[in-house]
């Protein structure tokens, strides 16, 4: 079965703790993304990675880190210096920039 | 300064009607448009893809036009049924200088009643 796949699903963490969020494709893609939802929001991009060993700022880079170590493994890491972390993330894929793009199920991340 | 806009934040329809569903937006110039599907909690799924130089597309119930005098979209669902129920999100793709990364507007809630 191929897809895109999150971990956790729900997730909590008290303030001032690093959490990170697992991202895994087996669809062979090069492009991955990750996006943050909040209520009435559009996405709003984190940080992209068009190949392996690269990745870019997206819109709202500050408070996330990412690392891109394998071509099927995007995890995103919400540190303590991200102000307000509550909100929906979303992973993303795509054979190539442009392309449709495949989402996984979404972690929701609550501080408490 | 540059705006994606879906004109509603819900629209509610009576089953068998057909939904339109809009998107506008400014100071872009998209070389693509793309229109998701949302569950609530879940992933948006893709829809259709629509490029600059075409003005219509249709997949079955689906249709999306792209006017770029306009900077606008239009989303189409005919004979609309419950299980249509959803956001929807429409999303530019910026080929020039983004490295193809879209840009989503807020999206449209929409709800068909038996």
């Amino acid at each position: 079965d191929g897809g895109i796949t999150q971990s956790p699903k729900y997730l909590f963490r008290k303030e001032g703790q690093n959490v990170t969020l697992s991202c895994e494709q087996n669809l062979n893609h090069d492009a991955m993304y990750w996006y943050r939802q909040d209520p009435g929001q559009g996405l709003r991009l984190i940080y992209y990675s068009q190949i392996v060993n690269d990745f870019q700022k997206g819109d709202i880079a500050e408070g996330y880190s990412v690392s891109r170590e394998k071509k099927e493994s995007f995890p995103l890491t919400v540190t303590s210096a991200q102000k307000n972390p509550t909100a929906f993330y979303l992973c993303a894929s795509s054979p190539i920039r442009g392309n449709e793009q495949f989402f996984g199920p979404g972690t929701r991340l609550t501080v408490l | 300064s540059q705006k994606i806009e879906q004109n509603s934040e819900a629209l509610n329809i009576q089953e068998g009607k057909t939904a339109t569903l809009t998107c506008n937006y400014t100071n872009y110039s998209p070389a693509y448009l793309q229109w998701y599907r949302q569950d609530p909690g879940r992933g948006p799924v893709f829809l259709l893809l629509i490029r600059e130089n075409e003005k219509e597309k249709r997949k079955e119930r689906l249709k999306v036009t792209f006017d770029t005098t306009l900077k606008q979209s239009l989303f189409h669902i005919t004979a609309s049924q419950p299980a249509d129920s959803a956001t929807y999100l429409c999303a530019l793709v910026l080929m020039r200088g983004s490295q193809g990364n879209l840009i989503f507007g807020k999206g449209t809630k929409l709800s068909v009643k038996p």
